[in-house]
This record gives structure tokens, sequence and C-alpha cells, in this order.
């Protein structure tokens, strides 16, 4: 397929498991980002990697959240001991990177449809 | 740090009636700015883009022109339909390695 994918679309689970969150880039794209959108809230930000290298982990919310990225391609969000306040949408996006020059040069983010996680 | 503010919803329209959401930023340097938009049930999508000072960004009849002066970035649309229902997101990046800051949304119903 040509989009962004990520597997489970919807995961239950009970308070205090792991789990484990994949996104399959487009392919070519090196950038890939991980956000979470809670219900009727935006988007908040939590990992970016650029390649396999994580430049900014600044979002992650605790210690219990942890991601990674392999042969610049598929990503891997964990979430360990699960809480309830867990529960949300976790999207993932990726682009491409071009540079140089001054102005502002970032590619458009092109967006998976979401797992749906619910921490009963 | 960079930020974005976008006019609180929800925004309720007639069919045909002309859309303006508000949009202004902060930021440290010269940022891409951008325009997303999720239908009901669906991921986010891009709809529009600008890349620099005084550029505009249209798609679908929707516009938005990136303007330094007034950090600002509205999105407007002279006609909507009951189909431009959705949440829309006002997002900038600065690029170079750097994350992306959306707004907190929009949520627009337009009623026929």
């Amino acid at each position: 397929g040509a989009g962004v994918s990520q597997s489970p679309s919807n995961k239950v689970t009970e308070k205090g498991k792991d789990v484990e969150l994949r996104c399959d880039p487009i392919s070519g794209h090196t950038a890939l980002y991980w956000y979470r959108q809670s219900l009727g809230q935006g988007l908040e930000f939590l990992i970016y990697f650029q390649g396999n290298s994580a430049p900014d982990k600044s979002g992650l919310p605790s210690d219990r959240f942890s991601a990674e990225r392999t042969g610049g391609s598929v990503s891997t969000l964990t979430i360990q001991r699960t809480q309830q306040e867990d529960s949300a949408v976790y999207l993932c996006a990726s682009s491409t990177w071009t540079s140089g020059g001054y102005s502002s040069s970032t590619d458009t983010q092109y967006f998976g449809p979401g797992t749906r996680l619910t921490v009963l | 740090g960079d930020s974005v503010t976008q006019m609180e919803g929800p925004v309720t329209l007639s069919e045909e009636a002309f859309l303006t959401i508000n949009c202004t930023y902060t930021a440290t340097g010269y940022p891409s700015l951008f325009w997303y938009v999720q239908y009901p049930g669906e991921g986010l999508q891009l709809l529009l883009k600008a890349t620099k000072a005084d550029d505009k960004g249209s798609n679908k009849g929707f516009e938005a022109t990136y303007r330094k002066e007034t950090t600002s970035f509205h999105l407007e649309k002279g006609s909507v339909q009951v189909s431009d229902s959705a949440v829309y997101f006002c997002a900038l990046s600065e690029g170079y390695g750097q994350n992306f800051v959306f707004g907190p949304g929009t949520r627009l119903s337009v009623l026929p």
C-alpha cells in the first residue's frame, strides 16, 4: 500500500499489561512521528525519529513509554504497565526530508489511521 | 517554545455560509504552516500548506495566507458544504528535524 499503516487498529487491554503498537511508514520516508489523541482533544506529540535515531523524545509522558525504529522503516511504540489514562488513539505519521536554504523546508506529514487503545 | 492557537469551537454554520477559522502562531524561526482536516471516523489528512511569508495555500475551495506580520494563517472558505463538517487543525513546523506543533483543533458542523 502507498500510505502509512498501523496495527492493530484497536487494542483493548487490562490495566498493568504491556502493549506494543506498530507503524509502517511510507516507503522512503525518513522521518516518523508518534502522536496521541485523547477523546475530544488535540494532538499530543510523543516522539520523532529521523532514520533510526530519535532526536526529540520530549513528548513521552513517562518512562513507561518507549519507542524504537529499525532499518529506517517500521517503528514500535511500547507502553509498559498500562494505565487507564493511556487510553487514546495513537497516531503515526511519516514524511520525507529535504534540507537547505534559508526558508523552512519540512515536508508534509502523512498520517496513518491510528490505533485505538482502551485500557480497562 | 513554539505554539499554535486556534479559535475555540465548535463552529456551526449553515450550508453556503462563509467560513473563517483563526489560527495564530509563535515560532522562533521561519516555520512552514499547515492546515490538517479530520473527517468523522477518519485519520488526519493535509488540507493545505504554505512554506513562506505571503504564500497562499489552497485546496477544495479552502484558502489560507501566511501572514508573517500578524503571525497568522487563518483558514477561509467562501461557501461551506455539509461535507466540510470535520475537525480542522492548524500546525507549524520549523523544519530541520523539528517536530510539528498542532493547535487544539476546531470542530466545524455545517447544517443543511
